[in-house]
């Protein structure tokens, strides 16, 4: 199974900082990386697609890059309704896996 | 716009089993597989399989091969993910996701006598 690590474990910002979460992939799987943001007591909800796709309805200031075995999500300006849990998932082959998740959390 | 109901919670005993169900509308059911996600308390996401409702193919994560059964209603454009034998172990949080673009609210499985 691919291994997918996740850095920071938890992260403490304030609004209006810039930041960048890591994802890192056991071993390549192309772009076929997604980012997920969930909230507590919420659904996951698709922030990026394939390292890099933006989704209609996710604002701008979230964008991913990256390829092979190594990812970022990056959050320009986070404001306060960017709190909450972050994972990674892979798409690359079976079983799809997720990163053990940053938490992103007020300073 | 596309939405996954699901039901909010089942409370289930020891040994039993138990059908979740995750009712699909406001795209076409048969275009994109079916996921299944399971979330313990506080813990991270495990994937457990997919379904591709147009001709019933399933994939499954070998660890809940023995565990998880995927099947849809395409009739009714419900896809059900029934799990057996159930222990303290499969209580969690269950999500549906279409592609894993869009998912539904979570059923929370509580198995307790």
């Amino acid at each position: 199974d691919i291994v997918l690590t996740q850095s920071p474990a938890t992260l403490s910002v304030t609004p209006g900082d810039s930041v960048s979460l890591s994802c890192r992939a056991s071993q390549s799987i192309s772009n076929n990386l997604h980012w997920y943001q969930q909230k507590s007591h919420e659904s996951p909800r698709l922030l990026i697609k394939y390292a890099s796709q933006s989704i209609s309805g996710i604002p701008s200031r979230f964008s991913g890059s990256g390829s092979g075995t190594d990812f970022t999500l990056s959050i320009n300006s986070v404001e306060t309704e960017d709190f909450g849990m972050y994972f990674c998932q892979q798409s690359n082959s079976w079983p799809r896996t997720f990163g053990g998740g940053t938490k992103l959390e007020i300073k | 716009q596309v939405q996954l109901q699901q039901p909010g919670a089942e409370l289930v005993k020891p040994g039993a089993s138990v059908k979740l169900s995750c009712k699909a509308s406001g795209y076409t059911f048969t275009s994109y597989w079916m996921h299944w996600v399971k979330q313990r308390p506080g813990q991270g996401l495990e994937w457990i399989g997919e379904i591709n409702p147009s001709n019933g193919r399933t994939n499954y994560n070998e660890k809940f091969k023995s565990k998880a059964t995927l099947t849809v209603d395409k009739s009714s454009s419900t896809a059900y993910m029934q799990l057996s034998s159930l222990t303290s172990e499969d209580s969690a949080v269950y999500y549906c996701a279409d592609a894993m673009d869009y998912w539904g609210q979570g059923t929370s499985v509580t198995v307790s006598s």
